[in-house]
């Protein structure tokens, strides 16, 4: 069966400008979740949504991120006015159990370049 | 202070030999522990996942949490080169809605 797909798989965006990043998860998946993944580092948790409600959105660094689930299946996050700080790989993970708990299945991310 | 600590590398060994990742953190509240492994450009897949304290085993890798040192612990047996890639750990509260990652350590498993 299909894994967690992202697109695209690379965005080069002009500083100032929006982009948006799709995550389509593991079909009959509860749980979403986005992670921003600097170069040489690990994984850094942005947000999390059970089915369609968004539960926990604390790791979204500014007011310019916001991500959508609108109806408990394909993701969201779209970045308004980019800026170089935001360069990175967005990973979209999925899982069958709601919460932190369930084994998580990664996408292949989106690497994301801001000039 | 970063909530998990590991260290970087990167770690180079011939092939089969042991090869140990290790990881320490600083949240008493960690319950359950995770390994990934990750390839260049992909996605990480899940090795192994532990609750709590002790040994679990599959295949060539053995995982370990000391609750205690707040320490846990990855050992690849017989490494081959395919088992070249990046290892992160990762963990997460009994009531949490994240993991919490480490910053991964680079392998290459020289044939």
């Amino acid at each position: 069966g299909a894994g967690v797909s992202q697109s695209p798989r690379y965005k080069v965006a002009k500083r100032g400008q929006d982009v948006a990043l799709r995550c389509d998860p593991i079909s009959g998946h509860v749980s979403l979740f986005w992670y921003q993944q600097a170069l040489g580092q690990g994984p850094e948790f942005l947000t999390y949504f059970q089915n369609e409600a968004q539960l926990d959105k604390s790791g979204l660094p500014s007011d310019r991120f916001f991500a959508e689930r609108p109806e408990g299946s394909v993701s969201t996050l779209k970045i308004q006015r980019t800026q170089q700080e935001d360069s990175a790989v967005y990973l979209c993970a999925s899982s069958l159990i709601g919460g932190g708990l369930g084994e998580q299945f990664f996408g292949p991310g989106t690497r994301l370049t801001v000039l | 202070q970063k909530e998990v600590e590991q260290d970087p590398g990167p770690l180079s060994v011939p092939e089969g030999a042991i090869v140990s990742l290790n990881c320490t953190y600083s949240n008493s509240a960690f319950q359950y522990f995770m390994w990934y492994r990750q390839y260049s450009r992909k996605g990480p897949e899940l090795l192994m996942y532990t609750y709590s304290s002790g040994n679990k085993e599959d295949g060539r890798f053995t995982a370990q949490v000391d609750k205690s040192s707040k320490y846990i612990s990855l050992f690849i047996r017989d490494s081959q080169p395919s088992d070249s890639a990046t290892y992160l750990c990762a963990m997460s509260e009994m009531t949490g809605n994240q993991f919490y990652f480490g910053t991964g350590t680079s392998l290459t498993v020289i044939p």
